[in-house]
Parts: structure tokens; C-alpha cells; sequence
């Protein structure tokens, strides 16, 4: 029912790399180059990780990158550290308003 | 460090008004910005609700534009969101963000910690 389509989860070890898609269509990622991604640890305030695609605010590791193609959006997060578990959520501008993806689970075995 | 914090009822009656208030510091809303109000029902993602400018300006999401009401009090650095005749489908933990290069935001850079809001029957 979201907007966008994210995996529900994801997995990966200390020291891999993952990567989360994030699916629209040509009304948002594909229009735009104004893809997010937040990082949600349950019970805090979610963090902005990555704007216009693959900007990351002061303060965010460069583990962590963005990218897209076409109507796909994806945040890598290379290094993976145990602090890395969390929810991911992408999001798009879509002309007169922002859509979100459902979320993705990131599981560090 | 700018900071929110949701608040109000965690329980609101099927027909009734939700209300809620975002008290923000480390910035001053006078001193501009749009603030953004966004919810997560259960098992679904997360939706923009509407913005409010410090000068009162709102820019409201079509899917509950005639039920919601967004206001902005700068004595209090507080803004502010009133969703009329809940419904069930109003559940959710409701969050309030600083939305960035447009009213209804291209990203947001900061959020509250959200605060669930249950509508009973």
C-alpha cells in the first residue's frame, strides 16, 4: 500500500556491504532526483542518511551512498556495523508532495 | 541541535478530533521554515499529512485536506495538527518534521520521535 516498494528485510555480516531498492515509478524516482533515505531505530526520531539521491548530511558516515536508475532508488551501506540495525525508509518527491516506501528491515547476523 | 517532540492523547473516540502538538527547540520558528506533521498506520508506510509556515501558510496532503487543520503558535515555538471525525484508519504514530526546498519537503532533516495516537471505538 506504499508508494514506494522496499524489501521488507535485509540481511548482511559486520564488515559486508547491503544494498535496499527502492521502487516507484516515472511520477517520483524516475521524475525526480529527489530521493531520501532515513534510518529508524525504534523509539527515536527517524535520521536523514541520504537527500537528492546520494547526498549525505555532515555527520553520516560515507559508508553509507545512494544511487538510482531509472525508477529504482538504492542505498548501500558498506562496513556493516551492529549499530547499523535498524528500519530504512526511502522517499521521493512526487511533484507536489513526498511518497514513502514501506520499509526495510536491516538485520546485522 | 534542532529537536521535536511530539504530544498530546495517545487515545482518541471513533468521530472525535485528534490533537496533537510538536514543541520544537534549538531553532526558533519565527525565524522561518515550513513544519511538517507525518504518520505511519500500522503495517503500511509512512504519509505526508500537510506543512505550516511560521507566517501560517499550509499546504495539505489531498488524502485528509478536508478533515485536517495545521496552526503555528511562535510564542510557544510549537506547531500544532487537528484531524477532525477520526476513523479507525487514523491509528498511527504520528511524527512532526522540518521539511527542506519545498513546503511539503523534498527531504526532512529532522524529526520527533513520533507519538502513537490509537482510535477506539
Amino acid at each position: 500500500q506504499s508508494a514506494l516498494t522496499q524489501p521488507r528485510s535485509v540481511s548482511g555480516s559486520p564488515g559486508q556491504s547491503v544494498t535496499i531498492s527502492c521502487t516507484g515509478s516515472s511520477g517520483d524516482v524516475g521524475g525526480y532526483n529527489y530521493v531520501s533515505w532515513y534510518q529508524h531505530h525504534p523509539g527515536e526520531a527517524p535520521k536523514l542518511i541520504i537527500f537528492d539521491v546520494n547526498q549525505r548530511p555532515s555527520g553520516v558516515p560515507d559508508r553509507f551512498s545512494g544511487s538510482k536508475s531509472g525508477n529504482t532508488a538504492s542505498l548501500t551501506i558498506s562496513g556493516l556495523q551492529a549499530e547499523d540495525e535498524a528500519n530504512y525508509y526511502c522517499s521521493s518527491y512526487a511533484g507536489t508532495y513526498p511518497v514513502f516506501g514501506g520499509g526495510t528491515q536491516l538485520i546485522v547476523l | 541541535q534542532v529537536q521535536l517532540q511530539e504530544s498530546g492523547p495517545g487515545l482518541v473516540k471513533a468521530s472525535e478530533t485528534l490533537s496533537l502538538t510538536c514543541s520544537v527547540s534549538g531553532y526558533s520558528i519565527s525565524s522561518g521554515y515550513y513544519w511538517a506533521w507525518i504518520r505511519q498506520s500500522p503495517g503500511k508506510g509512512l504519509e505526508w499529512i500537510g506543512s505550516i509556515h511560521q507566517s501560517g501558510s499550509t499546504h495539505y496532503n489531498p488524502s485528509v485536506k478536508s478533515r485536517v487543520t495545521l496552526s503555528v503558535d511562535t510564542s510557544k515555538n510549537q506547531f500544532s495538527l487537528r484531524l477532525d471525525s477520526v476513523i479507525a484508519a487514523d491509528t498511527a504514530v504520528y511524527y512532526c518534521a522540518r521539511p527542506r526546498m519545498t513546503p511539503a519537503g523534498r527531504y526532512f532533516d529532522y524529526w520527533g520521535p513520533g507519538t502513537l495516537v490509537t482510535v477506539s471505538s
